[in-house]
């Protein structure tokens, strides 16, 4: 049972380059999530999904646009790569009360 | 909006009992959750209240008093793999989480 998925672990960027960060789970839930995690602070709510084909923004969406591309899977996409952005991103998917965490994306933009 | 705090350092010893608070503001929430994250991992999840009282899960434990605005997480009996950061929650709408900063628990020999 694999849980939350998510790819690539670590990534380098250069200032203006994009990307997606993939995620996945297999646990059938129906709520997702992107957050991202700043040295010494607690994880910030990005993006998140209540169901499929349904997407709000969380504390910090600005740089950031999401797809729910089916019930499994929610990616993060980077237009534009900022040095702000710099950051450990953590995708979820919950159940009820629980949030299920994927093992992060270490993300640097130089 | 929502706030919350917890302090950010906490030393305990070796079989010891520590207890973590957390006070919050907010304008409505369903529950208070507690999440563990060792250092370079994914935050797993501990404990939840969604009424006012005592939770007890093994040796963790978690209290709710939503008249105070304030939570705790109790770790009893503790060990050194229980070195770790530790978060508090407010759960809201659709499942949708607000985390305080984090404690970081160091337990010692």
């Amino acid at each position: 049972n694999a849980g939350v998925t998510q790819t690539p672990k670590f990534q380098v960027l250069k200032t203006g380059q994009s990307m997606t960060l993939q995620c996945a789970q297999d646990m059938n839930h129906n709520s997702m999530y992107w957050y991202r995690q700043d040295p010494g602070m607690g994880l910030r709510l990005i993006y998140y999904s209540a169901s499929e084909g349904t997407t709000d923004k969380g504390e910090v969406p600005n740089g950031y646009n999401v797809s729910r591309l089916n019930k499994r899977e929610f990616s993060l996409r980077l237009e534009s790569a900022a040095p702000s952005q710099t950051s450990v991103y953590f995708c979820a998917s919950s159940v009820l009360r629980e949030a299920f965490f994927g093992q992060g994306t270490r993300l640097t933009v130089v | 909006g929502q706030s919350l705090e917890q302090p950010s350092e906490v030393t305990a010893v070796e079989g010891a009992i520590v207890q973590i608070n957390c006070t919050y503001q907010t304008s409505g929430f369903y529950g208070l959750s507690w999440y563990q994250q060792h250092d370079g991992g994914a935050p797993t999840f501990l404990s939840y209240n969604a009424l006012d009282g005592l939770e007890e899960t093994g040796r963790f434990s978690s209290f709710l008093s939503r008249s105070d605005s304030y939570g705790y997480l109790l770790l009893q009996e503790l060990q050194m793999k229980d070195s770790a950061s530790y978060f508090c929650a407010l759960n809201t709408n659709a499942g949708k989480s607000t985390f305080g900063d984090g404690t970081t628990l160091t337990v010692k020999p």
